[in-house]
């Protein structure tokens, strides 16, 4: 059975940033494909970006690039995500994802992390 | 990308009741990859159904999905007190993929 643990929760100032990790324990780690998802206080499920361990390979949702890094270290079996220039609106809980059968690193996700609160605010 | 639209926002329905949840796409699901999560307060999502009308490992089967190309259904047979949550769609056919804006299934 798969088990992601997340980082804890994290308060930021605007134009700051935040790195969260998500430790991952049963299963082939690398054989993952990995995302993060976020959802703003009291609104949806917004996809962010992803990386397949397996490939060295990550994708980016346009409105977070040049804003978000996703890597992984298999060594650990970590992933992390990078989310700079913060602002207020970044204010959300941060879920990673974790699927073992995908497509092109995309997946229904059948894994989540507890999800970190990061809250921006000055 | 690919829109996706839930119907109804809000399902208010007592417990035994049957509940049909919409997700319509703006462009065609590839493959038919479109999801089904269930959300509960504080909780995070629990994912249901993949490829449109298979259950995920666990998931009773009072939930069902259903449809193709632009237009899906999610079906709870029979409302059982735990099933009243926000639900939502999420394809995953085309970059970047989308979530639906979420239902929610209340108790009248």
């Amino acid at each position: 059975q798969v088990q992601l643990v997340q980082s804890g929760a994290a308060m930021k100032k605007p134009g700051s940033s935040v790195r969260i990790s998500c430790k991952a324990s049963g299963g082939t780690f690398r054989s993952f494909a990995i995302s993060w998802v976020r959802q703003a206080p009291g609104l949806g499920l917004e996809w962010m970006g992803g990386i397949m361990p397996i490939y060295g390979t990550t994708d980016y949702a346009q409105k977070f690039q040049g804003r978000v890094t996703i890597t992984a270290d298999e060594s650990t079996s970590t992933v992390y995500m990078v989310l700079s220039s913060l602002r207020s609106e970044d204010t959300a809980v941060y879920y990673c994802v974790f699927a073992i059968n995908s497509w092109q690193g995309m997946a229904a996700w059948d894994h989540w992390g507890q999800g970190t609160l990061v809250t921006v605010s000055s | 990308e690919n829109v996706l639209t839930q119907s109804p926002d809000t399902l208010s329905l007592s417990p035994g009741e049957r509940a049909t949840l919409s997700c319509r796409a703006s462009q065609s699901v590839s493959a038919s990859y479109l999801a089904w999560y269930q959300q509960k307060p504080g909780q995070a999502p629990r994912l249901l159904i993949y490829g449109a009308s298979s259950r995920a490992t666990g998931i009773p089967d009072r939930f069902s999905g259903s449809g193709s190309d632009t237009d899906f259904t999610l079906t709870i047979s029979r409302l059982e007190p735990e099933d009243f949550a926000v639900y939502y769609c999420q394809q995953y056919g085309s970059s970047p993929q989308t979530f639906g804006q979420g239902t929610k299934v209340e108790i009248k």
